[in-house]
């Protein structure tokens, strides 16, 4: 299994441009979410989604859009960039274990720079 | 709402001591609670989980952690640290019937020769 994986690594980008980052995870789980993070001040969650048709605005959803056609994928697209933008961006996926919530499977991350 | 702290942003510590991240969290139900650990330029991944039976959980790699029901805590320890366990470590609690964790803003441990 390759896990959750995203691209790309890094990227730059101006003011006013667009991106889509993209993520995907062949462990067929059905909880994804894309967080950024900013020094100090840990993982803020931007959307999340319970299966492929749904998603669902988190606590920084502003700039931002998800969309989820399969289970595997969960790109998060960036239209019209901003120097606030700038992050590392982390895309997770998690699971049901039981009756439990399982813990989440992170990427890499992207990290975006918006000059 | 759950919240999380972090009380410490940052812990140094010298090679070979012991050391003891804090995390406490406000939630009155049941809870599922995690500590991920972000090596440099890297994703999180699990260090340890908390989600049911015993209140002692322990990692691979020497670090343990325990719940305490009364206190709302669930600190890290580890009694003897390496240059290796340089890093990022969050604590995360979710709770009964939600798949959304909350995050604490993280404690930066700093080992030193």
């Amino acid at each position: 299994n390759a896990g959750v994986t995203q691209t790309p690594k890094f990227r730059i980008l101006k003011i006013g441009q667009s991106m889509t980052l993209q993520c995907a995870q062949d462990m067929n789980h059905n909880y994804m979410y894309w967080y950024r993070q900013d020094p100090g001040m840990g993982l803020k969650l931007i959307y999340y989604s319970v299966g492929a048709g749904i998603t669902d605005k988190g606590e920084v959803p502003n700039g931002y859009n998800v969309s989820r056609s399969t289970t595997e994928d969960f790109p998060l697209r960036l239209e019209l960039a901003a120097p606030s933008q700038t992050s590392v961006y982390f895309c997770a996926s998690s699971t049901l274990a039981g009756s439990s919530y399982n813990e989440q499977f992170f990427g890499p991350g992207t990290r975006l720079t918006v000059l | 709402a759950q919240s999380v702290t972090q009380l410490d942003s940052q812990v140094p510590v010298f090679e070979e001591a012991p050391v003891e991240l804090r995390c406490n969290y406000s939630s009155s139900v049941s809870v599922y609670l995690f500590w991920y650990v972000q090596y440099p330029n890297q994703g999180l991944q699990l260090l340890l989980k908390y989600l049911s039976g015993s209140t002692l959980v322990e990692s691979i790699n020497g670090f343990e952690a325990e719940f305490n029901k009364s206190q709302t805590s669930f600190h890290l320890r580890k009694p003897s640290v390496h240059i290796s366990d340089t890093a990022e470590y969050f604590c995360a609690v979710r709770t009964g019937g939600s798949y959304i964790p909350t995050f604490g803003r993280g404690t930066s441990l700093i080992v030193h020769p």
